[in-house]
């Protein structure tokens, strides 16, 4: 199977607060994670990403976490502003052709 | 940063009718690719390219789509047929590689068929 399951679909959070979001992948060859945000509007802009050599990978902000055994990976942000209100969708690439497989998304509100 | 372009913006074709979307990859990339995403939903791949070829196609790229890049100009993604399901946006991506780099996406072109 190649599908990314991504939860919640739905985030709201108090400015100043932690926002994470969670997805699971069913292919166990996948090597390469990367995480969206994407405006109304505009295109998807890669945050961070996560490669199969790796658990723990942390900027500006932002940590992503990779659980290979668990076939899990996370995004966590820290100090949530209003600015960060916007889809975010995680990925994985188990294909050797370079395709990427998305889940559904997740809609963060941070609440001023 | 790499800009992926996409023309137009926004389409609306009559169903049935023959509809051509254009990409400008990023300069020095070599593999390209075409997404769907119907409103709120996620992204879903269609179709990877390299070298003049299709690399590998999802099940919705459908009889009715075809892709190319003639000579280095835009990568195209045809419909013709077009149908009403077709309705959504399409977003093109390029990467360098295909194993490990970013993958730069383009701000899509959103096709409406009536």
């Amino acid at each position: 199977g190649e599908q990314v399951e991504q939860l919640p679909s739905i985030l709201r959070v108090q400015e100043g607060s932690s926002a994470s979001i969670n997805c699971t992948y069913e292919n166990s060859a996948s090597n390469y994670f990367p995480w969206y945000k994407q405006e109304p509007g505009e295109n998807p802009k890669l945050i961070i990403d996560i490669r199969s050599n790796m658990e723990r990978k942390q900027t500006q902000g932002l940590i992503v976490l990779l659980d290979k055994k668990a076939k899990r990976f996370s995004l966590h942000i820290t100090d949530t502003q209003p600015g960060d209100s916007a889809m975010y969708f995680c990925a994985a690439r188990g294909s050797a052709l370079g395709r990427l497989h998305f889940g559904a998304g997740t809609q963060l509100i941070v609440i001023p | 940063g790499p800009k992926v372009l996409q023309i137009p913006s926004h389409q609306i074709i009559d169903m049935g009718q023959m509809v051509t979307l254009n990409c400008d990859p990023v300069s020095n990339h070599l593999y390209f690719y075409w997404y769907k995403q119907i409103l709120g939903q996620q992204m879903e791949f269609l179709v990877n390219f390299y070298n003049g070829k299709v690399m590998e196609k999802s099940k919705l790229f459908k009889d009715q789509f075809s892709v190319e890049r003639p000579d280095g100009s835009y990568f195209t993604l045809k419909i013709q047929p077009t149908a009403l399901e077709d309705s959504a946006v399409y977003f093109c991506a390029s990467s360098w590689d295909r194993s490990n780099t970013e993958v730069f996406f383009g701000k899509g072109t959103r096709l409406t068929v009536v």
